[in-house]
């Protein structure tokens, strides 16, 4: 989707190493997610982000970190990866779209395989 | 706390024919909304439909359409006429209605579209 990047489109890490997800938007949208996308279990919220300078802890936060330092860049940061941690990332942003009208739009996703 | 709940992690649907995704919702919230998002094989999350808690017209888009029971707490997405390029994994989601709340996931429901 148009205005949100994600870096990598995929990596294979080692156990034990760490790693950065990036995330870029350029819609200037206040509020950003990240989830894990797991098979037989849907997306799981990791973390957010309500503005720039907040974070929030989401359903399974464990292992990872965030920050928000500004507007577009959500990085999410896995500082010592685990095999659990393999998965599907999508980074997604809220945008009230016209009114109360609503939306989520998501990134395309980084696959990671941790060994 | 909400929860999402999609009972069917697999189905089918012949060609041309008419299939109904299950979900149901439960929530002590009288405002929110829900969502259907579609994940082709392209891992891309697509919104298909989403309606208004307050609205008690069904939502429509073309060959998709809801069938929301409030009271029921029940949320079923119908494919009418389904095409090949209908077969992908189908979320459904719930958010409530203030600024900050987050989006929640059901597990999925896997549609097979038969040739």
């Amino acid at each position: 989707i148009a205005g949100i990047t994600q870096a990598p489109t995929s990596q294979i890490l080692a156990a034990g190493r760490r790693m950065t997800l990036r995330c870029t938007q350029d819609m200037r949208h206040n509020a950003m997610y990240w989830y894990r996308q797991d098979l037989g279990l849907g997306l799981r919220l990791i973390h957010y982000s309500n503005t720039a300078g907040t974070t929030g802890k989401g359903e399974v936060p464990d292992g990872y970190s965030v920050s928000r330092a500004n507007t577009d860049d959500f990085p999410l940061t896995l500082a010592s990866a685990v095999p659990s941690q393999t998965s599907v990332y999508f980074c997604a942003i809220y945008v009230i779209v016209a009114g109360d009208s609503n939306e989520q739009f998501f990134g395309p996703g980084t696959r990671l395989t941790v060994l | 706390a909400q929860t999402v709940t999609q009972s069917q992690p697999e189905m089918s649907v012949q060609e041309a024919e008419t299939v109904t995704l299950s979900c149901t919702y439960d929530t002590s919230e009288s405002d929110y909304y829900l969502f259907w998002y579609k994940q082709p094989p392209s891992r891309q999350m697509i919104l298909v439909i989403r309606q208004e808690a307050y609205k008690q017209q069904n939502a429509t888009e073309n060959r998709f359409s809801v069938n929301f029971q409030k009271a029921a707490k029940s949320f079923s997405l119908k494919i009418s006429d389904s095409q090949l390029g209908d077969a992908a994994m189908y979320f459904c989601a719930y958010r409530g209605q203030n600024r900050d709340d987050k989006i929640i996931f059901g597990k999925g429901t896997r549609l097979h579209i038969l040739p």
